[in-house]
């Protein structure tokens, strides 16, 4: 069985302050997701990383991918009270189609 | 364009009935997966279909519980006969994943959380 796991579990921050989230794992993954999911709602996509130390930017989010491609990192420059929500990652293997969570980074930006 | 589509969005019944979740995904999908997420276990995959065919159940809790695709426009989730500990929010995602290439984003629907008395 592949596992995520994802640290911390909770972080509670000021407005302008950066963040970092950490998804970690002994297996490979073929691709990796990060999810963003606000109450009510589902998880929402937010970028796929695929090769082995690529790095994706979104805005004020840095997405890294580990070079064994176990691991990975979201960075939050300035963060902000609309980046409150549950960030989870996702391995994907590329022997089919199933996908991994972690069980999630809650992030809470107070203004 | 519509997105997953669940229903019902909240259902409350007492132990020993059957619960029956049902999910439309995504026009031209070519996967679907059924997802419980609770605060304790966090978001567990319970079965996936790829072209209407269940690919991997082995998420799936035990006997009580058994997931059907009729068609590439409908799957259905069914608990018989429900527990306390069956309470969660279950979600239905579809996507699009070329064979033998990484997999594609999910699209989740907005959940069904089930409250089982």
């Amino acid at each position: 069985t592949q596992l995520l796991e994802q640290s911390p579990q909770f972080l509670s921050i000021q407005e302008g302050e950066n963040l970092t989230v950490y998804c970690n794992s002994s297996s490979v993954f073929s691709s990796l997701q990060w999810y963003r999911q606000e109450p009510g709602e589902g998880p929402v996509l937010l970028v796929t990383v695929v090769t082995g130390g690529e790095v994706k930017k979104l805005k004020r989010l840095t997405f890294q991918f580990g070079d064994a491609r176990k691991d990975s990192s979201l960075h939050i420059t300035a963060a902000q009270p609309g980046d409150t929500g549950l960030y989870l990652c996702a391995g994907g293997t590329a022997a089919g189609n199933k996908l991994t969570f972690g069980g999630g980074t809650r992030v809470l930006v107070k203004p | 364009d519509a997105g997953v589509i669940q229903s019902p969005r909240h259902e409350v019944t007492e132990m020993g009935q059957e619960v029956t979740l049902r999910c439309k995904p995504i026009s031209g999908h070519n996967s679907l997966f059924w997802y419980r997420q609770t605060m304790m276990r966090g978001l567990e995959l319970l079965i996936y279909f790829n072209n209407n065919v269940p690919i991997d159940d082995s998420g799936m809790p035990e006997d009580r519980f058994s997931a059907k695709m009729p068609n590439a426009s409908f799957s259905t989730l069914k608990i018989q006969p429900s527990e306390p500990r069956d309470s969660a929010v279950y979600f239905c995602a579809s996507s699009w994943s070329p064979p033998g290439q990484y997999t594609g984003e999910l699209f989740f629907g907005e959940g069904s959380r089930l409250t089982v008395l």
